[in-house]
């Protein structure tokens, strides 16, 4: 499976944009990159799954290169209620979930 | 998605009894996983409980200190054995939807067990 690597913590102000990058350099041809955010005392919450290129949604972008090397996970115009910790994960999309790994995540805090 | 119910939302337990925790989805999915969260850390995954088969254990969890029940596609049960301090952690179940990856998965609230 997929090592990932993330920043442990990041800060930014509220209105910016933030983008966390997740390093995932023996990606296979097979694997998917998801990203998940966890408030505390709750269980993680699905924002965003690609394969390539760029993928939208109404919470973020996912952004991945032609190598599949890496991905930037971009939160528009982030206000307080972002500040979670961001999980990337790297993982094929079928069979099962046999040693999935949350890795440490990315502690996002944003101040007004 | 899906809607993912958990009982209790916590407890505190006395080493040497046994917990059973409840998972309880909104609709029939085939794929459930429990996790273990201990404060300030990541997840870690104990367990795939897909129905009509036997739960498949991650390395360091075994059958005999978490046994796992899977009786129908809405329901599934977690059983913390023989408690030690050790225990004490938050248990989540999810969920992968059909028609999604295995790496999209819903999350319950958790079930925060505290072991004295």
């Amino acid at each position: 499976l997929a090592k990932t690597t993330q920043p442990i913590s990041m800060d930014s102000y509220e209105g910016q944009e933030v983008n966390i990058t997740c390093s995932h350099n023996n990606i296979a041809t097979n694997d998917y990159i998801t990203w998940y955010q966890q408030f505390p005392s709750q269980g993680p919450r699905f924002i965003i799954q690609g394969y390539k290129t760029k993928v939208t949604n109404e919470v973020a972008s996912l952004f991945i290169p032609a190598d599949r090397k890496s991905s930037t996970l971009s939160l528009p115009r982030v206000s307080l209620s972002d500040t979670a910790v961001y999980y990337c994960l790297v993982g094929p999309s079928g069979g099962g979930a046999d040693g999935l790994t949350f890795g440490k995540g990315t502690h996002l805090i944003i101040q007004p | 998605s899906a809607v993912i119910s958990q009982k209790p939302s916590r407890d505190i337990c006395q080493r040497g009894t046994s917990l059973t925790i409840q998972c309880q989805v909104d609709s029939q999915v085939t794929m459930m996983f429990w996790y273990r969260q201990q404060p300030g850390q990541s997840l870690t995954l104990i367990a795939t409980a897909n129905q009509g088969s036997e739960a498949t254990y991650e390395s360091g969890f075994v059958i005999d200190k978490f046994p796992i029940s899977r009786p129908n596609l809405t329901f599934s049960t977690l059983t913390v054995s023989n408690m030690s301090p050790e225990d004490s952690s938050i248990y989540l179940c999810s969920v992968a939807p059909t028609g999604t990856t295995v790496y999209e998965q819903y999350f319950g609230p958790g079930t925060r067990l505290t072991v004295t």
